[in-house]
């Protein structure tokens, strides 16, 4: 496990459906970040978890928006009932502790799109 | 509100050439990082900077931290097409936060 993995890759989804994304983190790192990224935008943060616990989702929205960090398993980004406003980039980081010292690895994103 | 400044904002120039970006904030950081993002994958970490007036060199690549650290900027040496890219800073707001990032200098070196 080299790298951060997510899937899939590509996601296609109408209007009122769910959305499931996965992040499996570098082995070894306990800390998941989530952002999403619009064309011709940065990296918008999203959520901070550790292993079992939401430790920031200051920037998720409220509504149709969660994720988890189970003791076992990937980390998951959930959004119901997409809207074509949710078409996006997302990507999953992780570090090995919390901080920035060590710098974020990313993975390859999981690109969205609502018809 | 953009709390991290990219400067400029797209960059097309010929190889060989030397170039800097820009990356500014009215708010102190502890430290800034650089990742470099290609089309269709996730952005690459290539460096961290933690202390105000740092410079460090990565091959032909030299970032500086700004001795207020509120700023921090990219040179490129004798550009070549490998660099293109998106350049993107990111800093944490404070202690342990999650980096917030800039909307990054999209960076296009012709042959």
């Amino acid at each position: 496990n080299a790298g951060v993995m997510q899937n899939p890759r590509h996601l296609v989804r109408r209007r009122g459906q769910e959305a499931r994304l996965r992040c499996s983190p570098v082995k070894g790192h306990s800390h998941v970040y989530w952002y999403r990224q619009l064309p011709e935008e940065g990296l918008k943060f999203m959520v901070y978890l550790q292993k079992e616990n939401i430790i920031d989702e200051s920037g998720m929205p409220k509504e149709r928006f969660s994720a988890e960090f189970p003791k076992e398993g990937p980390s998951i980004l959930r959004i119901q009932q997409v809207v074509r406003g949710d078409s996006a980039a997302y990507f999953c980081a992780s570090s090995p502790l919390a901080g920035d010292v060590y710098g974020y690895t990313f993975g390859s994103g999981t690109r969205l799109t609502v018809v | 509100t953009q709390l991290l400044e990219q400067s400029p904002q797209f960059l097309s120039i010929q190889e060989g050439e030397n170039l800097t970006v820009y990356c500014n904030s009215s708010s102190v950081f502890s430290s800034l990082q650089w990742y470099r993002q290609e089309p269709g994958e996730g952005p690459v970490l290539l460096v961290t900077v933690v202390t105000g007036g740092e410079v460090k060199k990565l091959k032909r690549l030299t970032f500086q931290f700004g001795d207020a650290r509120k700023d921090s900027s990219l040179h490129i040496t004798a550009a070549q097409p490998g660099d293109t890219g998106l350049y993107l800073c990111a800093g944490p707001l404070s202690g342990n936060t999650p980096l917030v990032f800039g909307k990054g200098t999209r960076l296009s070196v012709i042959a």
